[in-house]
């Protein structure tokens, strides 16, 4: 059973308009969740990371958080062609163990 | 600079012919960990360290080995290399595993 679920996507958004990536996963003791952007032939790259439920804001970025739906998502305002990328999600488990989803393909179009 | 740094970067070799990748990072960081990424399997963790002298099994460890001899080193060994283990290899490191992680540019190999 994947315990970090992501849409694969491609998911396709009009430059401009706001991008929502979307993750869930399985266990209920996982504290801290992070964002990473990776293109194409790179290393991932931070993005933004959530410890409490709620929102975070950086700049065109919002990282929300549903502990009890064990949910959480990322918001990208005024999509840029530069934003094309695939996405990663990635959770804590067991205290000690960092898990990744499958990772969402997202393009902007110009 | 602050960096993670993989070697090396490409790698082609044949079965059985054990290789070993190596990682360092310059920032004192505590935790460090393996993973590789295949075509829609996403980023799977192979060890990790919350130490020196501390390492554990992450969720595909079977067929490889770690040391973490010093903080700043962890090297990936493949004993007897076989074709399932072609893939691109990303060492990271963060101050904890619960901080952002810093990732090396990746290894890509090839098993023949």
């Amino acid at each position: 059973q994947k315990e970090v679920e992501q849409n694969s996507g491609p998911l396709s958004v009009p430059e401009g308009a706001i991008a929502s990536l979307n993750c869930t996963y399985s266990d209920r003791g996982s504290q801290s969740f992070f964002w990473y952007r990776q293109y194409s032939g790179k290393s991932p790259e931070l993005i933004m990371f959530i410890y409490s439920n709620g929102d975070k804001e950086d700049g065109r970025f919002t990282a929300q958080l549903n502990k009890a739906s064990q949910y959480v998502s990322l918001l990208i305002r005024d999509s840029q062609p530069s934003d094309s990328a695939t996405y990663l999600c990635a959770v804590i488990e067991g205290a000690q163990k960092l898990v990744f989803g499958q990772g969402t393909r997202l393009t902007i179009n110009p | 600079e602050a960096q993670v740094t993989q070697n090396p970067r490409y790698l082609i070799t044949v079965t059985g012919k054990k290789l070993t990748v190596t990682c360092s990072q310059n920032m004192n960081h505590e935790y460090m960990s393996w993973y590789r990424q295949d075509p829609g399997l996403g980023l799977r963790q192979i060890y990790y360290s919350m130490n020196v002298e501390v390492t554990d099994k992450g969720d595909v460890p079977e067929g490889y080995k770690v040391s973490r001899k010093e903080k700043r080193n962890f090297p990936l060994i493949l004993e007897s290399p076989s074709p399932n283990q072609t893939s691109l290899y990303f060492c990271a490191s963060g101050v904890m595993v619960n901080q952002p992680q810093h990732f090396g540019d990746g290894t890509r190999l090839s098993i023949l």
